[in-house]
């Protein structure tokens, strides 16, 4: 099992360009999550889905951030544009939709916006 | 709304001797309780959990105790060693079944040799 695959693991842009995260869940889960984490603000839930559906986008912190999940084993976290205040990590982790059980993260994308 | 307290944001102890790391939540549905352990530039992982029709687990060194009266939830380490230096995070389900998690602020816990 190759766990949670996220790319890229680094990303440094410039402030205004579109940044595209992605994620692959493990195989055989149906629920998937988006994080930030930084020193300021610990770890954050950003959106979840639920059988590729979202459930709860209320941690998305603006616009210009969008999340999709078109299949089962893709997601992507999209901020466009991007702004230095967005610098942090974004951790995707996934598990099964039952509540209660463990969620698996990924190794990660740490983002720069200089 | 909801939301999880942790304490201490840091701990130091000596080898061999006990940490214990305490959290608070607020919503009284919640029903699921993990700890995530994470290693300086690593991702979180699972380390123990607790359901509310649990009061304590253990797990060798590890043990988690919970209160749902008091909505309190500790996790204690004995014997600790150099290697459980890290950051903890407590976490809390948010509603009766849903798989939406609050997690508390992280403890840095370092372990001295």
């Amino acid at each position: 099992d190759a766990g949670v695959i996220q790319s890229p693991r680094h990303e440094v842009t410039e402030m205004g360009q579109e940044v595209t995260l992605r994620c692959k869940p493990i195989s055989g889960h149906n629920s998937l999550f988006w994080y930030r984490q930084t020193m300021m603000r610990g770890l954050e839930l950003l959106i979840y889905f639920n059988n590729n559906v979202p459930i709860d986008d209320s941690g998305m912190p603006e616009d210009r951030f969008s999340a999709k999940m078109p299949n089962a084993s893709f997601s992507t976290l999209k901020i466009q544009p991007s702004e230095p205040r967005d610098s942090a990590v974004y951790f995707c982790a996934s598990n099964m939709v039952e509540g209660g059980n463990e969620q698996f993260f990924g190794p990660g994308t740490r983002l720069t916006v200089l | 709304g909801e939301n999880v307290e942790q304490h201490p944001s840091t701990l130091s102890v000596q080898e061999g001797d006990s940490a214990v790391i305490k959290c608070t939540y607020s919503d009284s549905a919640s029903n699921y309780f993990p700890w995530y352990k994470q290693e300086l530039g690593k991702r979180p992982q699972l380390i123990i959990d607790i359901r509310s029709n649990v009061g304590e687990k253990k797990d060798q060194r590890i043990a988690v105790t919970l209160n749902k009266t008091a909505k309190h939830f500790s996790l204690h380490i004995t014997e600790t060693q150099p290697e459980d230096s890290a950051v903890y995070f407590c976490a809390a389900s948010i509603g009766g079944a849903t798989n939406k998690l609050i997690f508390g602020t992280g403890t840095l816990l370092a372990v001295q040799p």
